[in-house]
């Protein structure tokens, strides 16, 4: 059965704080490994990773994927209030996405 | 340009209703998928649609699911005799196919149904 096991499950931060997100998964056929932002209401994409050790980064956020330990992390450096959000890994096996609980950020002023 | 839309935003129905929930993709995406989001939980996959061909429906939770994409854009999800278990938020999602982006899906923003 395919597994996503995110941590920590939550986590308070004050702005300004860096943070790192864990997520470790085993799907059958992995093809790629996204990152959604999730606040109330529907998922966001932020970043798609399908080749190890290539960092990929998008301003504050930025993202590495390990394939051989089948683990990636999400880091967001000088935290702000708008990055409180549920973070979701989301391995993908064909078209095929299996999403984890995700991590809840909440940054406080 | 237009993201994914559904209709309704909320629904409340009654246990043993009949409900049905729509989906606008995105123009022009060929993939189209269902989820179901329990509270605290993330999006589990329902079923997914290439055109208006179904060719995964392995995550509807019962026979009381039925999803249709007739002419390949808009998806109705019909739930039949509502349960109190069926209460969640359906998500869709859309997806570009034999792009470098295939497996970015863009989401709608769900209907939270609620089965009294």
């Amino acid at each position: 059965e395919d597994k996503v096991v995110q941590s920590p499950l939550s986590l308070v931060v004050h702005e300004g704080d860096t943070v790192t997100l864990n997520c470790s998964y085993e799907v059958t056929n992995f093809r790629s490994l996204l990152w959604y932002k999730q606040e109330k209401k529907a998922p966001t994409f932020l970043f798609m990773l399908t080749s190890s050790g290539i960092e990929k980064k998008s301003g504050r956020l930025s993202s590495i994927l390990d394939k051989k330990e089948l683990f990636s992390i999400l880091n967001i450096t000088a935290t702000q209030t708008g990055d409180s959000a549920v973070y979701l890994c989301v391995p993908g096996s064909n078209y095929k996405l299996t999403f984890g609980k995700g991590t809840l950020l909440t940054v406080n002023p | 340009g237009a993201g994914v839309s559904q209709s309704p935003r909320y629904k409340v129905a009654k246990r043993g209703q009949d409900v049905a929930l729509r989906c606008d993709p995105i123009s022009g995406h060929v993939s189209l998928f269902w989820y179901q989001q329990a509270l605290g939980q993330g999006p589990e996959f329902l079923t997914y649609f290439q055109n208006e061909a179904q060719l995964d429906k392995s995550g509807l939770p019962s026979d009381r699911f039925f999803a249709e994409r007739p002419e390949g854009s808009v998806s109705t999800l019909k739930i039949q005799r509502t349960q109190q278990e069926d209460s969640a938020v359906y998500l869709c999602a859309s997806s570009r196919v034999r792009t470098a982006r295939y497996y970015e899906q863009y989401f709608g923003p769900g209907t939270r149904l609620t089965v009294t």
